[in-house]
């Protein structure tokens, strides 16, 4: 149990669907973390919340839209994908001071037809 | 920008043997991140190293850091089939985490 907690945990969805991730952690941190891992790439990080305000957007395309309504809570809301979007979405959350160590969540595995 | 960089990127090594992953990054940075990945699973955080000379151990592994070198080590002793996973470094710069490759690991009989 990592206390940070996604679902769903495997997600499957066509290019014309509109789908969200949740996000939800139980540790009392105040910043949270969208991350895209594909076999491709390194971890991309994709979105940063602190203190429930969005601090960075590493120039995702919109088809990915955050929200975060309180400090436990981050979604991730998907719009129009392509199949190169199919990848595993982690969340994480840290602590907004030092030592800043992130605990991630299972991650939601996804697939877009 | 901050750059992260693991070698090897792929490990395969006998049971009982030592080994070495290396993690340099571009930046001035004095705080160091070690993760573990299993197949399918997300990232287990192992290590937190947070200044110059650090030295953490867990088990068979241990994780160093120098800062000067921007050079962290991830040293593995005896190692067992268990230690098989992906180990990924990251470095906290001016921005949340930038991560390395990883290292896949293999350990066999």
């Amino acid at each position: 149990e990592t206390g940070v907690t996604q679902t769903p945990r495997h997600l499957v969805m066509g290019m014309t669907n509109k789908k969200s991730l949740k996000c939800e952690q139980h540790l009392g941190h105040n910043a949270m973390y969208w991350y895209k891992q594909s076999a491709k790439k390194p971890l991309e990080l994709m979105f940063v919340y602190s203190l429930e305000e969005r601090v960075e957007n590493n120039s995702v395309p919109s088809r990915f839209s955050p929200e975060c309504p309180n400090s436990s809570h981050l979604f991730l809301h998907l719009h129009t994908l392509q199949p190169e979007d199919s990848a595993l979405y982690l969340c994480a959350s840290s602590q907004e001071r030092p030592p800043h160590e992130q605990f991630f969540g299972p991650g939601t595995r996804l697939t877009v037809l | 920008e901050l750059k992260v960089e693991q070698n090897p990127l792929f490990l395969s090594m006998q049971e009982g043997k030592n080994y070495t992953i290396y993690c340099n990054y571009s930046t001035t940075s004095d705080r160091l991140y070690w993760y573990r990945q299993d197949p399918g699973k997300s990232l287990e955080s192992l290590f937190v190293l947070l200044s110059n000379g650090a030295v953490k151990q867990e088990g068979r592994l241990m994780a160093s850091l120098d800062t000067k070198a921007r050079l962290s080590t991830l040293h593995i002793t005896a190692a067992v089939h268990d230690l098989s996973a992906t180990y990924f470094c990251a470095v906290r710069g001016d921005t949340p985490l930038v991560f390395g490759k990883g290292t896949r690991l293999s350990v066999i009989a």
